[in-house]
């Protein structure tokens, strides 16, 4: 069972130019979540998306920033006119079910690291 | 609302100390979980344990053990003869019930160095 799989795991990106992000979560999981890390900074949560449905996007950007999990194929987040400050990496993590307090662990990709020259 | 608390951002040791990684956290729940997790100089995220609130037990793995201690709030991370592979970041997190799904709260980070 592959685990949760995230593509690119580095991308540069000039100013103003759109980012694209992906996370294929662990077979069976149907929950996705994705977290920030800021350089020296722990993670933080971004959004929380069922198939087809966000659920939690407090603490997303309201501007620049959107996600979406479609029936069929991989979750995006997606930036829009990327600026420095938007430099970070991005972890997506998966989980079978919401659960409640926590009995249903969240599994981390990889992280995409995302440059903004 | 949930808080993890790391207070040492840096801790150098040289190998074979051993070493203790605090971590402090507040919620209102009675029911949550604990983690920690290791981040290597690769970037991934390495999962270590997770701990239930109702399980105050001590855990031992290998060089790695946890002393949670819910009348402190707090559930600190003990690497015992530490070696350089041990040198990363290491996160504690907290998970809880945020309107049916549990919302996961990372603290810091503790950067440890092992120093040969």
């Amino acid at each position: 069972n592959a685990g949760v799989m995230q593509n690119p795991r580095h991308l540069v990106r000039r100013r103003g130019q759109e980012a694209r992000l992906r996370c294929s979560p662990m077979k069976g999981h149907s929950h996705v979540y994705w977290y920030r890390q800021l350089p020296e900074e722990g993670l933080k949560f971004m959004v929380y998306l069922q198939k087809e449905n966000i659920i939690d996007e407090s603490g997303m950007p309201k501007e620049r920033f959107s996600a979406e999990f479609p029936k069929e194929g991989p979750s995006i987040l997606r930036i829009q006119q990327v600026v420095r400050g938007d430099s970070a990496a991005y972890f997506c993590a998966s989980s079978p079910n919401a659960g409640t307090g926590g009995r249903d662990e969240q599994f981390f990709g990889p992280g995409t690291r995302l440059t903004v020259l | 609302a949930q808080k993890v608390t790391q207070a040492q951002t840096e801790i150098s040791v040289v190998e074979k100390e051993d070493v203790t990684l605090d971590c402090v956290y507040e919620t209102r729940d009675t029911t949550y979980y604990l983690f920690w997790y290791k981040q290597p100089p690769s970037g991934e995220l390495v999962f270590l344990i997770r701990r239930n609130s109702f399980d105050e037990q001590n855990e031992i793995s290998g060089r790695y053990s946890w002393n949670f201690q819910k009348s402190t709030s707090s559930f600190n991370f003990t690497i015992t003869a530490s070696q350089v592979v041990d040198s990363a970041v290491y996160f504690c997190a907290l998970a809880e019930n945020s309107g049916g799904y549990q919302k996961v709260t990372f603290g810091i980070g503790t950067k440890l160095q092992v120093i040969p």
